[in-house]
This record gives structure tokens, C-alpha cells and sequence, in this order.
């Protein structure tokens, strides 16, 4: 039972262009978000975060939104640089215990 | 700080054996958890442990078990190893100044032959 889904295995997008990756959750009772990027061999890196009582949350140039209502949240990135080229994962949390949940990966390929 | 290390970093085993991860946290972290990567499924929950209790699982058969020693570092064990064992085994730990966020450990390529 996938609680956290990225339905988009992967996407691609010109250098300097805007990124968004996107991602969707079931469980209501996640309440914290987090975003990681992993390049290959290495594990999993965080990126940003955003609690339940924002909906918005800004770190250079990366933003991720969170729509409640809907279940969803999303990272853009502006501009993407080559560098970003990475799996994304998205990750939730009820912050009850702990326990993470995390999206299935987009992998994004930012061309130069 | 050091971060997360993982040990060892590759491994080579045959269906029927067992195997035994190690993880040590960053330094004060006290809780270490530990995930399954494979292609198309993410990063799937195993156990977490907490001052050397396991606190939450997931859904894996109890040939899956780990434990945690007093100093937070921890240990993950597969017995009878099967194909479908072969994976990256990643660890995480948490408990600094962003309680809510994990720090991941480079991960253990397991590959079950």
C-alpha cells in the first residue's frame, strides 16, 4: 500500500528552465514533508521540508508547496542546473513515531 | 560532524545464507532506521529503533530483524537469504536539532546469487 506516490518515474527539462516535480499521499494524518535527491552509490540527501501548518516553504532555488485539501505537494526548482540531475523522493511522516514514507522516485535529468 | 556510516558497502551472497549490516548514526542521534531500495518500489520501511528498542516496522517477513546497541549503532540481520533480497539497503538516523528530518547513509548493495 503505497501512501506516498510519484507518478512520474522521470522528467526532463533544459538547464535554466523551472523544474516541478510532484508528489501525492493517502494518509491524512502525515502532518511534515520532506524532499531528498540521491545520486547513484550514494544515500539519499535531504533537501527541504515543509510542515502541515504552511503552505509553502522556500530554500534558494528550491520551493516546495503543500495542498492540503488536495494531498499534495510539489518542488520546483529555478533554474535548474545540471548538477540537479538526480532521483528525487518524497518523503511524509505523522510525526507520531518516526516512521517515514517515502514516493517510489522521479529521476530528473536537467539538460545543458 | 561524521555522517552516517554504513558497513560494508557491497556484498555477495548465496540464496540460503545470512547476513548482518552494520550502521553507525551521527554522533547523539539516537534514532537509526533502516530501508529497502529496490527499481520501481522506493525506499521501503523496515524497523526503526529508538535507544535501542525497535519503536516501528514495516511490513517484511521476520527474517528481517535488527537490533541497537547503547552507543545507537545498529545492526540489521537477513536469514535465508533470497533472490529477491537484492537490494541497497540504506540507514538512516535522526535526533539532532531537525528532529523531523533523517540523515541517510551511503547504503549496502546486497546482491543475493
Amino acid at each position: 500500500d503505497q501512501q506516498v506516490k510519484q507518478n512520474s518515474p522521470s522528467l526532463s527539462v533544459q538547464e535554466g528552465r523551472i523544474s516541478i516535480l510532484n508528489c501525492d499521499y493517502t494518509n491524512s494524518m502525515f502532518d511534515y514533508f520532506l524532499w531528498y535527491k540521491k545520486y547513484p552509490a550514494e544515500g539519499p540527501t535531504f533537501l527541504i521540508s515543509i510542515s502541515s501548518i504552511k503552505d509553502k516553504n522556500e530554500d534558494g532555488r528550491f520551493t516546495v508547496f503543500l495542498n492540503k485539501s488536495a494531498k499534495h505537494l510539489s518542488l520546483h526548482i529555478v533554474p535548474s542546473q545540471p548538477g540537479d540531475s538526480a532521483v528525487y523522493f518524497c518523503a511524509a511522516t505523522p510525526n507520531t513515531g518516526n516512521q517515514f514514507y517515502f514516493g517510489t522516485g522521479t529521476s530528473l535529468t536537467v539538460i545543458p | 560532524k561524521a555522517g552516517v556510516t554504513q558497513t560494508p558497502r557491497y556484498l555477495i551472497k548465496t540464496r540460503g545464507q545470512q547476513v548482518t549490516l552494520s550502521c553507525s548514526p551521527i554522533s547523539g542521534h539516537r534514532s537509526v532506521s533502516w530501508y529497502q531500495q529496490t527499481p520501481g518500489q522506493g525506499l521501503q520501511f523496515l524497523f526503526e529503533y529508538f535507544s535501542e528498542t525497535q519503536r516501528n516496522k514495516g511490513n517484511f517477513p521476520g527474517r528481517f530483524s535488527g537490533r541497537q546497541f547503547s552507543n545507537s549503532r545498529s545492526e540489521m540481520n537477513v536469514s535465508t537469504l533470497e533472490l529477491g533480497d537484492s537490494a541497497l539497503y540504506l540507514c538512516a538516523s535522526s535526533g539532532g536539532p531537525l528532529t523531523d528530518t533523517q540523515y541517510f547513509g551511503p547504503g549496502t548493495r546486497l546482491t543475493v546469487l
